[in-house]
């Protein structure tokens, strides 16, 4: 019973490309997130959701298009591949809408490769 | 602006030796703070948190983190480290920023190695 899930779980693809990551959680949580972790292992937060509303945007370049159909789905879709963009991409959701003490659920993670 | 400090890139162990891993932060308010452990190939996994009370919390998989305000740390303990404690560790603290909404803030995570 996977808590968060994410697909596909490797994805290499040329510059120029468009592609898709996406993610699910089947804990009922409210809140959703995206994160880049580069080569250094550093991770950075995206995007947040709650509730299909976008909450928190990280100075993420337009091509990076964060998608919710609903609050139990956070889709992330990239246009025009760079090669910068490779890094491991994790999702995560939380239960309660709001409060800095939330312990966040983060799926398996997605590596992306452009070349 | 909130940060995360882990100061050691790598640190080796020998397994049943004692571990420390270091975590300092700077945050304005009461910090809200995290320990994550992140297995090769795996997502991250919250192995404690403290965001008030006992400055001494305790985890799973025989964790503890004691907050210490003076020294705006939050370091990250265990009395006999197992061969399978080998993984990546992040220390965060969470941030409520004007949307009302948690952003967590990680540091640059140190990667724990077993010796025999």
């Amino acid at each position: 019973d996977t808590a968060v899930s994410q697909t596909p779980k490797y994805l290499v693809t040329q510059m120029g490309n468009d592609k898709s990551i996406k993610c699910e959680q089947n804990l009922g949580h409210d809140t959703m997130y995206w994160y880049k972790q580069d080569s250094k292992k550093f991770l950075k937060i995206m995007f947040s959701y709650n509730n299909k509303e976008l909450i928190i945007n990280e100075t993420v370049p337009n091509r990076f298009s964060p998608k919710s159909p609903d609050k139990a789905h956070l889709n992330l879709h990239i246009n025009s591949l760079e090669l910068g963009d490779s890094a491991v991409y994790f999702c995560a959701s939380s239960e309660i809408s709001g409060g800095a003490e939330e312990t966040q659920y983060f799926g398996p993670g997605t590596r992306l490769l452009v070349l | 602006a909130q940060s995360v400090t882990q100061p050691d890139i790598h640190i080796t162990v020998s397994e049943g030796a004692s571990l420390e891993l270091r975590c300092n932060y700077s945050y304005g308010a009461t910090p809200y703070l995290f320990w994550y452990v992140q297995s090769p190939g795996q997502g991250l996994q919250l192995l404690l948190k403290y965001f008030s009370g006992d400055t001494l919390v305790q985890g799973i998989k025989g964790f503890e983190a004691e907050f210490k305000r003076s020294q705006s740390s939050f370091n990250l303990r265990k009395p006999s480290v197992h061969w399978s404690d080998a993984a990546e560790y992040f220390c965060a603290v969470g941030d409520l920023p004007n949307t009302g909404f948690q952003k967590l803030v990680f540091g640059t995570g140190t990667r724990l190695l077993v010796s025999p």
